[in-house]
């Protein structure tokens, strides 16, 4: 079983702080997955991968598959950015994901 | 695309009633995923469909809880008799082999 920890599990930081949220993983994986929660609301995939690093705006996600670790950055902190972080991991030959625990982050104006 | 879709969003229902949760999975997505939300568990895969076909069930609580998927468009979770404890977030997702995962804006059960 994959066990997946998030660090940490709350960050609350100024509005326009670099954010760094970071996601551990004991087994390797086909493909690591992050997914945004705002309070209240539905699960958005942000990132899907498997190598290396993807950005999408102000998000950029990276992973290192020999230290099994992965990381999400977000630059130019905004609030609209507040929201639970969740960090899922996919094992070869699996559907199923496992998820951590999830970090909250919360952007002060 | 209208994304996973999924009803009711807020159900209030006393214990020992019948709940039945829907989902529409994303057209051309063949892997269809129910899962449950607690403050004190977080994220829980219960069941996971592929082409229809229940593929892994073990994370389904008890035998109160079934879950179907008559066709590629359409995928239930009943829970029979509800107790209290199995208040949570339903979710359900969906995702074309090796694509990234979408899920639905979640059932909000609250059992009294």
């Amino acid at each position: 079983k994959n066990e997946v920890e998030q660090s940490p599990q709350n960050l609350t930081a100024q509005e326009g702080e670099f954010i760094t949220i970071n996601c551990s993983y004991s087994v390797g994986i086909s493909a690591l997955h992050w997914l945004q929660q705002h309070p209240g609301g539905g699960i958005v995939s942000l990132f899907m991968l498997s190598s290396g690093k993807k950005k999408h705006g102000r998000l950029i996600a990276t992973i290192n598959i020999q230290e099994k670790h992965s990381s999400l950055h977000i630059t130019a902190s905004h609030p609209r950015d507040s929201a639970v972080y969740i960090c899922a991991v996919a094992n070869f030959g699996n559907e199923k994901l496992t998820f951590g625990t999830g970090t909250r982050l919360t952007i002060i104006p | 695309d209208a994304g996973v879709i999924q009803s009711p969003r807020h159900e209030v229902t006393e214990m020992g009633q019948e709940v039945t949760l829907r989902c529409k999975p994303i057209s051309g997505h063949n892997s269809l995923f129910w899962y449950r939300q607690t403050m004190m568990r977080g994220l829980e895969l219960l069941i996971y469909f592929n082409n229809n076909v229940p593929i892994d069930d073990s994370g389904m609580p008890e035998d109160r809880f079934s879950a179907k998927m008559p066709n590629a468009s359409f995928s239930t979770l009943k829970i029979q008799p509800s107790e209290p404890r199995d208040s949570a977030v339903y979710f359900c997702a969906s995702r074309s082999s090796g694509n990234t995962i979408y899920f639905g804006e979640g059932s909000w059960l609250t059992v009294v």
